[in-house]
C-alpha cells in the first residue's frame, strides 16, 4: 500500500524556520495537502496542491517539492505553531493517505 | 457560518455497531465530496471513506481497512453524512471526523468537524 514518510519530530527556536518533510513514490504525480493539528482540536487545511495556501492562512507558511519529497517550510516560527503536522496525498486509485504527522517543537 | 456537526459515538462492544452522522450547514453540501477521517487515541490520521457527489453518481471509496465492514451514504435533502460501522474492533476506537472536500481542489478537506468518540471495549 501506498505510504507517506514524515520525521516523528522537528524542534526549532521562536524565530526560526521549520522544515518538515514528506515523502512518497507517488510524488509529484500526486498532489500533497497539509494539515495543522493542535492540541484537542481538529485538524485545519494550512497548504494544498503542494504549495498553495488557503486564505486565512498566514503566509509563514510555505509548501515546495522537489522530486519525491514535498516540505512544508514555516518562517519565523511562532510559539502558537506548536503542533502536528500532517501531510496527505492518493494514490491511483484516489485512496487518500495520511503521513504519520510530525510534531513541531518550539523551544 | 460553515459547519460541520457530528453525532452518534459512543460505548460498544466488540462484534457490535454503530452509526455516525454528519449534519452540514453554511453551504451548498451537494456539491461538495464528503469524507470520513479518524483518529486512534495518541496516533494520527486515518482516512475512512469517501462519497462523491450526485455529479458524480455518488460513488462512494473506502479504505481497506475497514472495507466489507463500514458502509458510508449521504442524504442531500438532510444536508447529512453517515457512516454505519459493523463487525466492530477494538482498533476502530477513534476520534471520527466529518470533512469537506473543498471547491478548489479534490482530497484538500478545509471545513472539519470537532469529531464523535466511538470507543470498542468488552
Amino acid at each position: 500500500s501506498y505510504e507517506l514518510t514524515q520525521p516523528p519530530s522537528v524542534s526549532v527556536s521562536p524565530g526560526q524556520t521549520a522544515r518538515i518533510t514528506c515523502s512518497g513514490d507517488a510524488l509529484p504525480k500526486q498532489y500533497v495537502y497539509w494539515y495543522q493539528q493542535k492540541p484537542g482540536q481538529a485538524p485545519v487545511l494550512i497548504i494544498y496542491k503542494d504549495t498553495e495556501r488557503p486564505s486565512g492562512i498566514p503566509e509563514r507558511f510555505s509548501g515546495s517539492i522537489s522530486g519525491t519529497t514535498v516540505t512544508l517550510t514555516i518562517n519565523g516560527v511562532q510559539a502558537e505553531d506548536e503542533a502536528d503536522y500532517y501531510c496527505q496525498s492518493a494514490d491511483n486509485s484516489a485512496t487518500v493517505v495520511f503521513g504519520g504527522g510530525t510534531k513541531l517543537t518550539v523551544l | 457560518e460553515v459547519q460541520l456537526v457530528e453525532s452518534g459515538g459512543g460505548l460498544v462492544q466488540p462484534g457490535g455497531s454503530l452509526r455516525l452522522s454528519c449534519v452540514a450547514s453554511g453551504f451548498i453540501f451537494s456539491d461538495h465530496y464528503m469524507d470520513w477521517v479518524r483518529q486512534a487515541p495518541g496516533k494520527g490520521l486515518e482516512w475512512v471513506g469517501r462519497a462523491r457527489n450526485k455529479v458524480n453518481s455518488y460513488t462512494i471509496e473506502y479504505a481497506a481497512s475497514v472495507k466489507g465492514r463500514f458502509i458510508i451514504s449521504r442524504d442531500d435533502s438532510k444536508n447529512s453524512l453517515y457512516l454505519q460501522m459493523k463487525s466492530l474492533k477494538t482498533e476502530d476506537t477513534a476520534m471520527y471526523y466529518c470533512t469537506r472536500d473543498s471547491d478548489y481542489a479534490e482530497h484538500a478537506f478545509d471545513i472539519w468537524g470537532q469529531g464523535t468518540v466511538v470507543t470498542v471495549s468488552s
